[in-house]
C-alpha cells in the first residue's frame, strides 16, 4: 500500500532564511506526488506536482520540489522564507494506478513558522 | 472562473443526526472526490465519482455515502453521526484524464 510520510510536524524558519519540508513516500509503482498548502481556515491550493517528466519541479510563489526515487523522496524547498509563507504543508501521492486523478494519500502534514 | 465551491461553510449537528454537505466543482471538471481532514491531521480520501457513479471509496463505513447529479456536482451523505464525525469535510474536482484535483475551502463539521 502507498503511503507519505513528512518528517517534522513542525518546522520554524527565520524570514529570508531556506525552507526545506521533508517527505518520504512509499510505493510499489512509480507515483505521481503533490505538494499542497493550506492556509488557516482554508482548503488545500496546489504548489506544485511530480508526474514522471523533470525529477527538479517549480511550483508557485518560488517552491520546488526534486524527485529522487533512490531515496524516494520529494522534498519541498524555497531559497528564501517570507512571512507569507507561513502555513500547513501537506505531501501527497495518487494512489496505485490511479494517475493525477485518483485517490490522494496525504501526510500528516508539516506546520511552517516564519519568525521576523 | 469560479473554483470549487461548497456549502455550507459551517454546520452543527448531534450524535445521531444525518448531514448532507454539497460541492459545486471547477467550470470544465467532471469527477469530484471528498475527503475527511480531522484536526490536526492531513486528508483521508472518502470517495471519488464520476459519471454519476461511484468509482472508489476509501476505508469509510457504510455511514458515509455519496451522490453525483448529471451537473457534476455533488453531495456528501452522512448517517447516524459519531463525535468522531467533527472535521473539515473537502471537496476536490478534477477533470477524468490528466488533471490534478482542486480543492475548495471545505465544510467545518462539528457533532456534539
Amino acid at each position: 500500500a502507498q503511503s507519505v510520510t513528512q518528517l517534522g510536524s513542525h518546522v520554524s524558519v527565520s524570514e529570508g532564511a531556506l525552507v526545506l519540508l521533508r517527505c518520504n513516500y512509499s510505493s510499489s509503482v512509480p507515483p505521481y506526488l503533490f505538494w499542497y498548502v493550506q492556509y488557516p481556515n482554508q482548503g488545500l491550493q496546489l504548489l506544485l506536482k511530480y508526474t514522471s517528466a523533470a525529477t527538479l519541479v517549480k511550483g508557485i510563489n518560488g517552491f520546488e520540489a526534486e524527485f529522487k526515487k533512490s531515496e524516494t523522496s520529494f522534498h519541498l524547498t524555497k531559497p528564501s522564507a517570507h512571512m507569507s509563507d507561513a502555513a500547513e504543508y501537506f505531501c501527497a501521492v495518487s494512489g496505485p494506478g490511479s494517475g493525477n486523478t485518483g485517490k490522494l494519500i496525504f501526510g500528516q502534514g508539516t506546520t511552517l513558522q516564519v519568525k521576523p | 472562473d469560479a473554483g470549487v465551491t461548497q456549502s455550507p461553510t459551517h454546520l452543527i449537528k448531534t450524535r445521531g443526526q444525518q448531514v448532507t454537505l454539497r460541492c459545486s466543482p471547477k467550470s470544465g471538471h467532471d469527477t469530484v472526490s471528498w475527503y475527511q481532514q480531522a484536526l490536526g491531521q492531513g486528508p483521508q480520501f472518502i470517495f471519488q465519482y464520476y459519471e454519476e457513479e461511484e468509482r472508489q471509496r476509501g476505508n469509510f463505513p457504510d455511514r458515509f455515502s455519496g451522490h453525483q447529479f448529471p451537473n457534476y456536482s455533488s453531495e456528501l451523505n452522512v448517517n447516524a453521526l459519531l463525535l468522531g464525525d467533527s472535521a473539515l469535510y473537502l471537496c476536490a474536482s478534477s477533470f477524468n484524464r490528466d488533471s490534478v484535483q482542486y480543492f475548495g475551502p471545505g465544510t467545518r463539521l462539528t457533532v456534539l
